[in-house]
């Protein structure tokens, strides 16, 4: 495996469920994030970890729970969403926080019903 | 608010022609500056990079940097239908999230054959 590799491709849940996105990085990266893309907005930063250490954002409701166990995986765990929540969700990483480009995955697209 | 504006088009332009993109950005203390492509129903890729004033050509792809007017620019060269594609500015910036690349909601490039 190369690259960054979410899973699942594809979730659809209710609005009591409690799931989980995963993100695996294969390219020895030092900082990942989670962002959220709608329709008709520009993609939107939720969380940053630099070396297993996040950045608290306040902004993103407590229904987002990131977890990054390792400098290679990074999850968010979801539960009681919304169906506004309904979005791709994408995973990214970078060498470190400043001055690299990011190397996305192929996101996942949730359905909240 | 930390923002990056990019006009949402969409931008037409003829096979071969020259297709321009323009990006603003907010914060006066950036210092790295990307362009990403997205074909629909895929993930950001990582295009052109930029760090000091001026132009920086790779292939048919220049980007163009002016950090006192705080602009950032793309030219496509010889423009082809499989450039069809919407074209994301994004700028290292501090944010309530942490340091990360903040994006703006994309211009969507169309090319004619």
């Amino acid at each position: 495996e190369t690259g960054v590799t979410q899973t699942p491709r594809h979730l659809v849940m209710g609005m009591t469920n409690k799931k989980s996105l995963k993100c695996e990085q294969h390219l020895g990266h030092n900082a990942m994030y989670w962002y959220k893309q709608s329709a008709k907005k520009p993609l939107e930063l939720m969380f940053v970890y630099n070396f297993k250490e996040q950045t608290e954002n306040n902004s993103v409701p407590s229904r987002f729970s990131p977890e990054c166990p390792n400098s290679s995986h990074l999850f968010l765990h979801l539960h009681t969403l919304q169906p506004e929540d309904s979005a791709l969700y994408l995973c990214a990483s970078s060498q470190e926080v400043f001055n690299y480009g990011y190397t996305f995955g192929s996101g996942t697209r949730l359905t909240v019903v | 608010q930390k923002e990056v504006e990019q006009n949402s088009g969409p931008l037409s332009v003829p096979e071969g022609a020259i297709a321009s993109l323009n990006c603003t950005y907010s914060d006066r203390g950036s210092q790295s500056f990307f362009w990403y492509r997205q074909y629909s129903g895929k993930s950001p890729e990582l295009i052109m990079s930029i760090y000091s004033n001026g132009d920086k050509e790779d292939g048919r792809f220049t980007a163009q940097l002016n950090k006192a007017s705080q602009y950032v620019s793309l030219l496509i060269r010889d423009s082809q239908p499989s450039d069809s594609a919407t074209y994301l500015c994004a700028v290292n910036m501090f944010n309530q999230a942490g340091t990360a690349l903040i994006f703006g909601k994309g211009t969507t490039l169309s090319v004619s054959s």
